[in-house]
């Protein structure tokens, strides 16, 4: 099996909302990904959780907050978000960040669509 | 240069047709590839883990070329169904252990006609 779910499906927010996105996988994967990606453009990384640590942040704004609570699940808290954070919120995970033999192989969520208003 | 390249397309393509797509990667230390597949307003589903030389699935065969950096799908007697976008994807290596990631091309969006 590998699914990775993630909730909801769809978010409308207003700029002084305050929500969270929810991630969660049973794979036992030790690697999370949160991505967010635009219409007709790939997938943009914005973070990872290596054993549920923080390994990566590509200068995401500090108005997107990630929390990895336990090695199942991942959470994107949203705060005073703008317009242009209209996007697909992807989350993925993989058995590592970086393995031999395919650990690396990241699996996506179906994803959050999340329009600010 | 861009990190991954891909042809954006669009190819349109009768069914039963071969089609091939390339990609270029600029980081000639990357150590994985990966074909996906991404459905309109679906997320990215993995066609194909690229290792070694390369690899054959069914219909789908991609190959590694090293030297010229370079990976490639071939789809044979293409399906209505094969309609979608291609997404090339490299593991890129960073400077320091635990900032490996994936990278992802632009995608090919391919449409196969009946």
């Amino acid at each position: 099996d590998t699914e990775v779910t993630q909730t909801p499906k769809h978010l409308v927010m207003g700029m002084t909302n305050k929500k969270s996105l929810k991630c969660e996988q049973h794979m036992g994967h030790r690697a999370m990904y949160w991505y967010k990606q635009k219409a007709k453009k790939p997938p943009e990384l914005m973070f990872v959780y290596s054993y549920e640590k923080l390994s990566i942040n590509e200068s995401v704004p500090s108005r997107f907050s990630p929390e990895c609570p336990n090695s199942s699940l991942l959470n994107l808290h949203l705060h005073a978000l703008q317009p242009e954070d209209s996007a697909l919120y992807l989350c993925a995970s993989s058995q590592a960040v970086f393995a031999a033999d395919g650990g690396e192989t990241q699996y996506f969520g179906p994803g959050t669509r999340l329009l600010v208003l | 240069r861009k990190e991954v390249e891909q042809d954006p397309g669009p190819f349109n393509v009768p069914e039963g047709a071969t089609v091939a797509f390339n990609c270029t990667y600029s980081n000639s230390a990357s150590q994985s590839f990966f074909w996906y597949r991404q459905d309109c307003r679906k997320e990215p589903k993995l066609l194909m883990s690229v290792y070694s030389s390369g690899n054959e699935d069914g219909r789908f065969t991609a190959q590694l070329n090293r030297a010229s950096q370079y990976i490639s799908l071939l789809i044979r007697d293409s399906k209505l169904s094969d309609s979608a976008t291609y997404l090339c994807v490299v593991n890129m290596r960073g400077p320091n252990f635990g900032n490996e990631k994936l990278t992802f091309g632009t995608g090919t969006r391919l449409t196969i006609i009946p």
